[in-house]
């Protein structure tokens, strides 16, 4: 499968604990862009990541939240001492050189109880 | 504030006949829109897109067109067909500048028999 990956698929956290999502980009891909879907809202921008270069981060809130993509291995999107809020649709999508092009994986579904 | 609005949140439609997708947008800077699908617990996915330079694309069944004095752009599927039946977002981006895709909120697709 060359899509992009994400795990784990459905999260379930109390609050204060921390979350951490992964996304493995496409193969070839260098670029990864994280979005979150509140319940009946479109999907927001939150992170874009090069390998080891955050690029832009102007979507991610200021506290409890970060993001990596090391040189090796899947890109992580980090929630520390999640509240109910944090609860959303987590999706990553990746691209190439062609950054207009971004395909999206199949999201995290984050529950904070 | 919403830079790209879809302001019809479903829209029924008989198998066989037009579906018409609407968007706007207010940022004037966005030059490359896309269309999206997305089904229940799955990731978008990419459907269309067209450049600012351009007023329409097709692509099989689907044509997007764009109205930039209008800051308006739509998606017209002929014939629609049951397996259409989805969510679909409008989404814009600053190729210049940017490589977020700022989402609408959605409109949701029925196809009936």
């Amino acid at each position: 499968n060359a899509g992009v990956m994400q795990n784990p698929r459905h999260l379930v956290r109390r609050r204060g604990q921390e979350a951490r999502l992964r996304c493995s980009p496409m193969k070839g891909h260098s670029h990864v862009y994280w979005y979150r879907q509140l319940p009946e809202e479109g999907l927001k921008f939150m992170v874009y990541l090069q390998k080891e270069n955050i690029i832009d981060e102007s979507g991610m809130p200021k506290e409890r939240f970060s993001a990596e993509f090391p040189k090796e291995g899947p890109s992580i999107l980090r929630i520390q001492q999640v509240v109910r809020g944090d609860s959303a649709a987590y999706f990553c999508a990746s691209s190439g050189t062609r950054y207009n092009e971004q395909f999206f994986g199949p999201g995290t579904r984050l529950t904070v109880l | 504030d919403q830079q790209v609005k879809q302001n019809s949140p479903s829209l029924s439609v008989q198998e066989g006949r037009i579906s018409i997708l609407n968007c706007d947008y207010t940022n004037s800077m966005f030059d490359y829109f896309l269309w999206y699908k997305k089904y229940p617990a799955e990731g978008p996915t990419f459907l269309i897109s067209i450049s600012s330079i351009k007023d329409k694309n097709e692509d099989g069944r689907f044509t997007v067109f764009l109205n930039k004095s209008a800051k308006h752009l739509s998606l017209h599927i002929v014939p629609s067909q049951p397996g259409d039946s989805a969510v679909y977002f409008c989404a814009a981006m600053n190729t210049g500048t940017a490589s977020k895709l700022t989402f609408g909120t959605g409109t949701r697709l029925q196809v009936t028999l």
